[in-house]
């Protein structure tokens, strides 16, 4: 089993829509959790961290749900610039930052 | 401040050769760790340097090895190449547990 896994898509959804990813973990050590985003042939790039008591930046809102080690992730009001693989990520040590990746959800947005 | 830079940006090698690729941390960053990315899959952690010593290794073989240097940059290390190592390989940098910064990555291509 993976340590970290994500349906990879791809989610098509036109302009506007709201579209939710999720993901599940099996370390039940896992300290901190993170959605990046990574554009097509390009370097993986902070979206936001997620605590549990859920987080939101603008358009996207960020679940932790530790019980069931799950993660999820909301875009609210789709844009075409959203388009890009999102990758879900924990950390399961306390100090420096070694991350473990799922294998990311692809998310095109049509107009 | 350039962030994040490696090199060569793209590199063909033939099986049982060696590689050695480049990372030079953001600013101010002392921490590098490494990752490897096979098309279509998440990031997968390799190893991390602080204070130019191994801190933390995933799960590759020992023909991966790497080094930090005073100045915080570092080097990874392939030795006897295989197909299977064509991927795109990352740098990142941090300072001790805060974010980390990816760089645009080196795309091995082994024939």
């Amino acid at each position: 089993r993976k340590e970290v896994e994500q349906d990879p898509g791809p989610f098509n959804v036109p302009e506007g829509a709201t579209v939710a990813f999720n993901c599940t973990y099996s370390n039940s050590a896992s300290q901190s959790f993170f959605w990046y985003r990574q554009d097509c042939r390009k370097e993986p790039k902070l979206l936001m961290s997620v605590y549990s008591s859920g987080n939101e930046d603008g358009r996207f809102t960020a679940q932790l749900n530790r019980a069931s080690q799950y993660i999820s992730l909301l875009i609210r009001d789709s844009k075409l610039s959203d388009s890009a693989t999102y990758l879900c990520v924990v950390n399961t040590d306390t100090g420096r930052r070694a991350l473990t990746f799922g294998s990311g959800t692809r998310l095109q947005v049509q107009p | 401040d350039a962030g994040v830079t490696q090199s060569p940006t793209h590199l063909i090698k033939t099986r049982g050769q060696q590689v050695t690729l480049r990372c030079s941390p953001k600013s101010g960053h002392d921490t590098v760790s490494w990752y490897q990315q096979a098309l279509g899959q998440g990031p997968q952690f390799i190893f991390q340097y602080y204070e130019e010593e191994e801190r933390q290794r995933g799960n590759f073989p020992d023909r991966f090895s790497g080094h930090q240097f005073p100045n915080y940059s570092s080097e990874l290390n392939v030795n006897a190449l295989l197909l299977g190592d064509s991927a795109l390989y990352l740098c990142a940098s941090s300072l001790q547990a805060a974010e980390a910064f990816f760089g645009q990555g080196t795309r091995l291509t082994v024939v």
